[in-house]
């Protein structure tokens, strides 16, 4: 049972315009929402995360938007630049006390040049 | 180099085999974390350990898995005999004790092939 699902396996998007990546949740106890970036033959990097309390939250390029009545958050990525292409993760944190995260399967983002 | 640090990158074993993969987390970091990532997942949790106490466990941690950090410092990840089902990239982070889960650091993982 996969409580935190990315759908979209790729996206390809052209140097420039804006990257939307997609992610959507089941588990209503999560509180705290992160993205990654993944390159190949490399360890996942943290890149923008987002409480509950709050619907967005931006860090230079980056965007994070929550929709808790939806389950649902997006990564905005603009302007999109070749060296954003990697495998993006979604995960979730559900407080409590725990610091286990809850990855999804990835998004494999591709940026023209 | 100070990031987190995992050893041996790759590994290939027979069946039935014992492994064993090693972890040094970045000095000052109290926290640490066995992740576990298939071909086209995400990474699932495997167990957590604040200092050398092991705090938390997932059910995906079998009883022929055993994680220790005996000083609170680097830790090991044991398999023991060895599943076709067990190949996957094991992957360890670390991150201090005043920051939450989001400060957490990743190694590049140990590559598990059992053959």
């Amino acid at each position: 049972d996969q409580q935190v699902k990315q759908n979209s396996p790729s996206l390809s998007v052209q140097e420039g315009r804006i990257s939307i990546l997609n992610c959507d949740y089941t588990n209503s106890m999560f509180d705290y929402f992160l993205w990654y970036k993944k390159y190949p033959a490399e360890g996942p990097t943290f890149l923008i995360s987002i409480s509950s309390i709050k619907d967005k939250n931006e860090d230079g390029r980056f965007t994070v938007f929550l929709n808790k009545s939806a389950k649902h958050l997006s990564l905005h990525i603009v302007p999109s630049q070749p060296g954003d292409s990697a495998v993006y993760f979604c995960a979730a944190h559900s407080g409590a006390g725990s610091y286990q995260l809850t990855f999804g399967k990835g998004t494999k983002l591709s940026v023209i040049p | 180099d100070t990031g987190v640090s995992q050893n041996p990158r790759h590994k290939i074993t027979k069946r039935g085999q014992n492994v064993t993969f090693r972890c040094d987390p970045i000095s000052e970091h109290n926290r640490l974390y066995w992740y576990r990532q298939t071909l086209g997942q995400g990474p699932e949790f495997l167990t957590y350990f604040q200092n050398e106490a092991q705090l938390e466990k997932s059910r995906l941690l079998s009883d022929r898995f055993s994680a220790e950090r005996p000083k609170g410092s680097f830790s090991t990840l044991e398999i023991q005999r060895t599943e076709q089902g067990d190949s996957a990239m094991y992957l360890c982070a670390s991150s201090p004790s005043q920051g939450g889960v989001a400060e957490a650091f990743f190694g590049q993982g140990t590559r598990l092939t059992v053959v």
